[in-house]
């Protein structure tokens, strides 16, 4: 079965520090992926997407991920954080089929000052 | 390109009464689907539609859930006979799929139900 995993739920980091979040993903899914994030009482906004033009994505609000077959992960990066990244991120891929996207738990980020 | 819309964005209600939420998506996108989401965890597939065409149903799906798209814009998404195992974030999407295949999902902000 297809799946994406984000390992860590909770992901606590000081403003200016390096932001990392983690997505594996089962070794069956097609290669596009995608990284949204949330804010509380919204839907889910695209930060970013891998459909396999190059393996450093680069997305919005400084965020990037690097897709690395080898170890099937597509985990997302900031170099520095701001109080305002503070939200629920999800890395997603499609299902067997490819007609809908399956989606992480999500990882909670939080940023102190 | 004015977002996806959900209405109503909050629904309260009685166990075992029934409600119905709307999605209007991105005007000319072809796909549109329904996730649930509860709390702590990510969104969840329920079903979608290609135009008016209800292509593909999760397990999740239960006989009380019945989700139309007439004409291929809008869509609802009905429950009937409300359960407290209801109460979650119902959250509609959509996509263009003339322009990629893995064109991205494009979400609206929920309705939020809670079924006490």
């Amino acid at each position: 079965a297809q799946s994406v995993t984000q390992l860590g739920s909770h992901v606590s980091v000081s403003e200016g520090a390096l932001v990392l979040l983690r997505c594996n993903y089962s070794s069956s899914v097609p290669p596009y992926l995608f990284w949204y994030v949330q804010y509380p009482n919204q839907g889910l906004q695209l930060l970013l997407k891998y459909t396999s033009a190059a393996t450093l994505v680069k997305g919005i609000n400084g965020f990037e991920a690097e897709f690395k077959k080898s170890e099937t992960s597509f985990h997302l990066t900031k170099p520095s954080a701001h109080m305002s990244d503070a939200a629920e991120y999800f890395c997603a891929g499609p299902n067997q089929a490819g007609t809908a996207l399956i989606f992480g738990k999500g990882t909670t980020l939080s940023v102190s000052s | 390109d004015t977002g996806v819309s959900q209405d109503p964005r909050h629904k309260i209600t009685k166990r075992g009464q029934n409600v119905t939420f709307r999605c209007d998506p991105i005007s000319e996108h072809n796909r549109l689907y329904w996730y649930r989401q509860t709390l702590g965890q990510g969104p969840e597939f329920l079903t979608y539609f290609q135009n008016e065409a209800q292509l593909e149903k999760s397990r999740l799906l239960s006989d009380r859930f019945s989700a139309e798209r007439p004409k291929g814009s809008f869509s609802t998404l009905e429950i009937q006979r409300t359960e407290q195992g209801d109460s979650a974030m119902y959250l509609c999407a959509s996509s263009d799929l003339r322009s990629s295949y893995n064109s991205p999902l494009h979400f609206g902000n929920g309705t939020r139900l809670t079924v006490t």
